[in-house]
């Protein structure tokens, strides 16, 4: 398996602009995370999917954010309208839970996202 | 509420110095519990976990007992190379809900030869 796949590695943008961040998991995995990476604020979680359905997304900044998960195999993570503060590294992650809680998440290399 | 709290660094050492980072953690019931590694440029990975109190994780050289009494899963490794310099994120599962996890800020070990 090619582990969990980011689309675009690198993404610059300028403020005021619609950025799509994409990933796929790894095939039979149950659990797609996203999350975000900066120096100030480290590694926080933003939103998670079980079975294509969002379980939690109290990580979300605000409304400018959004994510879908459509299949098992595809998920977006959105910013509509996107600010120089989203400048960050995005990660997904995806894990197969099984009922217990010590599965492990594997992570993509991440989108570097910087907003001009 | 559920947290991570780890050591601040960086971590500087010599080659085959022993390392230390420390991790405590906060959460109700029995989480589980792991130390994540990322490369530059790279994603975390899984370096070692453990799921319940006196349990030990390893890998690679590195170890992390898992102290329900402290509440704290340190890691350590007995002689560091270059090729650990890294960031190292301690992490926890709650153990009653889901596979979501929450992470440290994360502790950067530099290796020098």
């Amino acid at each position: 398996d090619a582990g969990v796949i980011q689309s675009p590695r690198h993404e610059v943008t300028e403020m005021g602009q619609e950025v799509t961040l994409r990933c796929k998991p790894i095939s039979g995995h149950n659990s797609l995370f996203w999350y975000r990476q900066t120096m100030m604020r480290g590694l926080e979680l933003l939103i998670y999917f079980n079975n294509n359905v969002p379980i939690d997304d109290s990580g979300m900044p605000e409304d400018r954010f959004s994510a879908k998960m459509p299949n098992a195999s595809f998920s977006t993570l959105k910013i509509q309208p996107s600010e120089p503060r989203d400048s960050a590294v995005y990660f997904c992650a995806s894990s197969l839970r099984q009922g217990a809680a010590d599965t492990e998440a594997f992570f993509g290399q991440g989108t570097r996202l910087t907003v001009v | 509420g559920n947290s991570v709290t780890q050591m601040e660094g960086p971590v500087t050492l010599s080659e085959e110095a022993f390392l230390t980072i420390n991790c405590t953690y906060t959460a109700t019931g029995y989480p589980s519990l792991f130390w994540y590694v990322q490369y530059p440029g790279e994603g975390l990975q899984l370096l070692l976990k453990a799921t319940k109190a006196d349990d030990k994780g390893s890998n690679k050289g590195f170890e992390a007992t898992y102290r329900k009494e402290t509440t704290s899963f340190h890691l350590e490794k007995g002689s560091v190379q270059v090729s650990d310099s890294a960031v190292y994120f301690c992490a926890l599962s709650a153990s009653y809900n889901t596979d979501k996890l929450i992470f440290g800020t994360g502790t950067r070990l530099q290796v020098f030869p």
